[in-house]
């Protein structure tokens, strides 16, 4: 189908390594999201970009975590020096715009385990 | 942190409605009110928003009460495929748009 793509689905890796998280949003989509999951809980925001630039990272937890979109499409979400508390799932979402009519389409999540 | 208060959990019959509240008390004139839903193991889906006026659309239901501090959606004929949880959600209108902010939602369980 033509929905928002996360790759990859599930990742393991150990503490302290490097992990990249890409997501693919329904194209044509200018507004793209970034969230994290932990279990039981809502997702948490992290960062919006509107085109290539970030909107808003003010959920960004630390100075590890950082998202890219250089054209404008396709980010990614770079976690350096992982955690085991950076477990998540990993959510990215797109919409046409940002405005407050936009409905939100989500990706199915890329899953974080750091052992 | 989230600007609406939901009940941890809820059960509903199948085929009966299910009726699902929301106060948002601190809701100001140009905010939304918006209604997400996650079934297990997938992202969330948009459901319905709304203003002021009540809302219908082919999957729910949004009923604001007047002074806009509470609303409920209401899934008519509940299924199975209903059980999820259920997010409430206040958002900023205008190019103010932007970012969704979730609480802990409603986890609704639709039994046979």
């Amino acid at each position: 189908g033509a929905g928002v793509s996360q790759t990859p689905s599930n990742k393991v890796t150990e503490k302290g390594k490097y992990v990249e998280l890409r997501c693919d949003p329904i194209s044509g989509h200018t507004a793209l999201y970034w969230y994290r999951q932990s279990l039981g809980q809502g997702p948490e925001f992290l960062i919006y970009f509107q085109g290539t630039g970030a909107a808003d990272d003010s959920g960004l937890p630390n100075d590890r975590f950082f998202a890219v979109r250089p054209e404008g499409s396709v980010s990614t979400l770079k976690i350096q020096r992982t955690e085991r508390g950076d477990s998540a799932v990993y959510l990215c979402a797109s919409s046409t715009s940002g405005r407050s009519t936009g409905e939100l389409f989500f990706g199915e999540g890329s899953r974080l385990t750091v052992l | 942190d989230a600007k609406t208060t939901q009940p941890t959990s809820m059960d509903c019959a199948e085929g009966r409605a299910a009726n699902l509240p929301c106060n948002h008390s601190t809701i100001s004139g140009n905010e939304y009110v918006y209604w997400y839903r996650q079934i297990h193991s997938q992202g969330p889906q948009y459901i319905i928003h709304g203003l002021k006026n009540n809302e219908t659309n082919e999957m729910a239901s949004l009923i604001i009460t007047e002074d806009r501090k509470s609303s409920t959606l209401i899934l008519p004929h509940a299924t199975l495929r209903d059980t999820a949880v259920y997010y409430c959600i206040v958002r900023a209108g205008g190019n103010q748009g932007g970012k969704l902010i979730f609480g802990q939602g409603t986890e609704l369980s639709v039994k046979p």
